[in-house]
């Protein structure tokens, strides 16, 4: 099982719709989630960081986590087509001598 | 404003050459580390710095190092570059007691 684990896309969503990205990690103890928006050709940029149960809203954008199932979530409301982009889901992982673990990837298309 | 910045942008060399890639960041940041991103294989650490003459590596570190002399740099260097390093390589920065990162541009190393 891979530490931090994404489904790879492509995600294709119309214009308006809600886009949901979903990650899931092995470390039971972790405590710091991330979620990073990376063009092509760019750099990741971090866009929401987590670390309770439950639900953090920071504009269209919605983390969910709930550490009993593993799983961490990126919800996207009024989806727009600037929002494509690869959305790297980040763990920080105790277990790996503290660092911070990087999913493959899930690719995001929002049609017009 | 405050930034991180890569140098060079774009780089080609030849099998078995030194190469020195900068980091540079402004943000008066403790942390510092560099990545590299492969298709099918994401984000992957190379070597990370807590603070100046602090290093440690990462998952694929063979073949690379790097040194902190003061808290603005964190060069890497590949000691004679292989072709199995071409990649591009981002450096990133983050607060003490932080387990966020903020990315810099990335540089393209295509080694022939």
């Amino acid at each position: 099982q891979k530490e931090v684990e994404q489904n790879s896309g492509p995600l294709s969503v119309p214009e308006g719709a809600i886009a949901s990205l979903n990650c899931t990690y092995s470390d039971r103890g972790s405590q710091s989630f991330f979620w990073y928006r990376q063009y092509s050709g760019k750099s990741p940029e971090l866009i929401m960081s987590i670390y309770s149960n439950g639900d953090k809203e920071d504009g269209r954008f919605t983390a969910q986590l709930n550490k009993a199932s593993q799983y961490v979530s990126l919800l996207i409301r009024d989806s727009q087509p600037s929002d494509s982009a690869t959305y790297l889901c980040a763990v920080f992982l105790y277990n790996q001598g503290g660092k911070l673990i990087f999913g493959q990837g899930t690719e995001l298309s929002v049609k017009p | 404003d405050a930034e991180i910045t890569q140098s060079p942008r774009h780089k080609i060399t030849e099998t078995g050459r030194q190469v020195t890639l900068a980091c540079h960041q402004t943000w008066n940041h403790n942390n510092m580390f560099w990545y590299r991103q492969d298709l099918g294989h994401g984000l992957r650490l190379i070597h990370y710095s807590y603070g100046v003459q602090d290093t440690n590596k990462g998952e694929v570190s063979d073949g690379y190092s790097v040194s902190r002399s003061n808290t603005e740099d964190l060069p890497l260097t590949l000691e004679s570059a292989a072709s199995s390093q071409t990649s591009v390589y981002f450096c990133a920065s983050g607060r003490a007691g932080s387990y966020e990162q903020y990315f810099g541009p990335g540089t393209r190393l295509t080694v022939t």
